[in-house]
């Protein structure tokens, strides 16, 4: 159980597009959705944090207009890159949480690479 | 904000050998916990520490939690291949808020 999925696994696109990445949680209801970046060879970085039918949290130096977080449902959270540029180019990973218990189960992982 | 910092960034050892990651920080956790990372892929959580020198074993691993619960380490025991891999500890530090912050990893190469 508590399986986090994550949609697409990997994306190019060219600069000045918009990507969306999708956040699932296959067989458990999140309360909470949280949206992660990893830059090669390094740690886990926290962009925001998502509840279901509000506004999300983003952390200090997260640009939300650029950043769009929607967690319109119990499974799904969707991040929004708009306008990327290449330095958005990045692993990106969500994870999930549950009403029940503190652990967060983390998605597969979304590679983005901007041209 | 608080910083967790790992150490050390990178080992490398030979199969068979012995070894111990470290997780400070300047901050009392809540809780702490234990990711592995595989490239491309999301962490995967080995193990979540609550209770200031609390000792925790999964098979080959060793997780002790700090008596301060500032601090933490793994120790792998007689390692293998399958051990290479991103180590991430990842601490709560207010009760009630799930919030994790990531420490910086340390990178684990075991030699065959």
């Amino acid at each position: 159980g508590a399986v986090v999925s994550q949609h697409p696994s990997w994306v190019i696109c060219k600069s000045g597009t918009s990507v969306k990445i999708e956040c699932r949680s296959l067989d458990f209801q999140a309360t909470t959705m949280f949206w992660y970046r990893q830059f090669p060879k390094q740690s886990l970085m926290l962009m925001a944090t998502s509840n279901e039918g509000s506004k999300a949290t983003y952390e200090q130096g997260v640009e939300k207009d650029k950043f769009l977080i929607n967690h319109a449902s119990l499974t799904l959270s969707t991040l929004t890159v708009t306008s990327a540029h290449p330095e958005d180019s990045s692993f990106y990973i969500c994870s999930a949480g549950g009403r029940d218990t503190d652990t967060q189960y983390f998605g597969p992982g979304t590679r983005l690479t901007v041209l | 904000t608080q910083l967790l910092e790992q150490s050390p960034q990178f080992l490398s050892i030979q199969e068979g050998e012995n070894l111990t990651v470290y997780c400070n920080s300047s901050s009392v956790f809540s809780s702490l916990q234990w990711y592995r990372q595989e490239p491309g892929e999301g962490p995967v959580l080995l193990v979540t520490v609550v209770t200031g020198g609390e000792v925790k074993k999964l098979k080959r691993l060793t997780f002790q939690f700090g008596d301060a619960r500032k601090d933490s380490s793994l120790h792998i025991t007689a390692a293998q291949p399958g051990d290479t891999g991103l180590y991430l500890c990842a601490g709560v530090y207010n009760f009630g808020n799930e919030k994790l912050t990531f420490g910086t990893g340390t990178r684990l190469t075991i030699i065959p």
